[in-house]
């Protein structure tokens, strides 16, 4: 089993729609969790960054953690064309060295 | 702020060459760089992590000797793929960790390779 799983899509939904990504992971020690953004051949950029459970707004963008049932999940609200990517998710454990496990990406298009 | 560099973006090699890959963190100081490795619909796999005047750190499966990495100074890192070989051609990635701030990486643009 791999330690972050997460559905690759791809994922079409209409311009405004609310989008739901979400991660799983088998690693209890994972204890930092992050979304990232990938255009197509570009690098990564870091859209969320959240510790422990709990949940986190930025914008457009709400991150959640449930620790206890070992998922995560990023929502976009009002999404926008321009949020067509491929959305990956990333965690580590405290003591990895900084080291990030990504889960394979989903592939989100929003349509207008 | 938080930027980081790949050159070249794109390279194209003969079988038997080698390459290198450099990665610069351009506002800011960076102990620890990361390379991934990328291939079409896979997630990002870490290759290994390199430390300001020290070994990389390797992870299992890496050819130590194939994908040799230096971190000379404290905004530079280098990837070079020895003697290269089709099965080589990806899209390396790297990272920086802002040393002088919080936990966060900041990803490169990449560099995809073709190796013919």
């Amino acid at each position: 089993q791999k330690e972050v799983e997460q559905d690759p899509g791809p994922l079409s939904v209409p311009e405004g729609a609310i989008v739901s990504l979400n991660c799983t992971y088998s690693n209890s020690a994972f204890q930092y969790f992050m979304w990232y953004r990938q255009y197509s051949r570009k690098g990564p950029e870091l859209l969320m960054y959240t510790y422990s459970s709990g949940n986190k707004e930025d914008g457009r963008f709400t991150a959640q953690v449930d620790k206890s049932s070992k998922y995560i999940s990023l929502f976009i609200r009002d999404s926008q064309p321009s949020d067509s990517a491929t959305y990956l998710c990333a965690m580590r454990r405290s003591n990895s060295g900084y080291a990030l496990n990504f889960g394979k990406g989903t592939s989100l298009l929003v349509t207008p | 702020g938080a930027v980081v560099s790949q050159h070249p973006s794109r390279v194209i090699c003969k079988s038997g060459t080698s390459v290198k890959i450099e990665c610069r963190s351009l506002d800011f100081q960076a102990t620890t760089m990361f390379w991934y490795r990328q291939f079409p619909k896979k997630s990002l796999m870490l290759m290994a992590t390199s430390n300001e005047g020290s070994k990389a750190t390797y992870e299992q499966g890496v050819e130590k000797d194939k994908f040799l990495i230096n971190h000379a100074s404290l905004t530079l890192s280098t990837l070079t793929v020895t003697s290269a070989h089709p099965e080589d051609s990806s899209f390396y990635i790297c990272s920086a960790r802002d040393t002088g701030g919080g936990d966060e990486q900041y990803f490169g643009p990449g560099t995809r390779l073709t190796v013919t």
